[in-house]
């Protein structure tokens, strides 16, 4: 049972690179998520998706894009890499939204940007 | 803006003790909260939460209370265990289901 799968687990981009963060998930779940972790702050929700097709701006879209043409992937697109897009970015998966105690986290890809 | 906040970056505990993670919030129409759990190198998962009509939920050795009138929510844990050595987060459900996050607190339990 793989659950929310993302990669790559690490990367050391130079300013202005682009590159994609891959996500898939296995359980058939309608929402997926990307969210980053800066130090000493909490999960902040970049972008979500309630179903193929469909996709929504969260807290921090600024600098990222998505797309969600399969119910199972949801990759996160990194245009111009900035030093303020240092950070750890986790991929999750739900459901439904409407009950956070579903939400199913990947283990996390750490960024660098420099 | 800070609107769930966890005060305690880090906490240390003997073993066998109690083990009380807090978290404050703002918005009075946050209507569910949940505590999550992180390993290093894992993504979060989910420990145990509670619906903003209740004032106490327990689970085995973890027990979340929230007092509504003070927006202050705390995760007992009882009695801890090395293995719950972890980052623990808040989060609570905003009117739009997102979910709004704590920075997280560290806790060590120490043998």
């Amino acid at each position: 049972n793989a659950g929310v799968t993302q990669t790559p687990k690490f990367r050391i981009l130079k300013i202005g690179q682009s590159m994609t963060l891959q996500c898939t998930q296995d359980m058939n779940h309608n929402y997926m998520y990307w969210y980053r972790q800066d130090p000493g702050m909490g999960l902040k929700l970049i972008y979500y998706s309630v179903g193929a097709g469909i996709t929504d701006k969260g807290e921090v879209p600024n600098g990222y894009n998505v797309s969600r043409s399969t119910t199972e992937d949801f990759p996160l697109r990194l245009e111009l890499a900035a030093p303020s897009q240092t950070s750890v970015y986790f991929c999750a998966s739900s459901y439904s939204g409407h009950s956070g105690n579903t939400i199913y986290f990947g283990e996390g890809s750490w960024l660098t940007v420099v | 803006d800070q609107q769930v906040k966890q005060n305690s970056p880090s906490l240390s505990v003997q073993e066998g003790r109690i083990s009380i993670l807090n978290c404050d919030y703002t918005n009075s129409m946050f209507d569910y909260f949940l505590w999550y759990k992180k390993y290093p190198a894992e993504g979060p998962t989910f420990l145990i939460s509670i619906s903003s009509i209740k004032d106490k939920n327990e689970d085995g050795r973890f027990t979340v209370f929230l007092n509504k009138s003070a927006k202050h929510l705390s995760l007992h844990i009882v009695p801890s265990q090395p293995g719950d050595s972890a980052v623990y987060f808040c989060a609570a459900k905003d009117s739009n289901y997102q979910l709004i996050w704590g920075a997280g607190t560290k806790l060590i339990i120490k043998p």
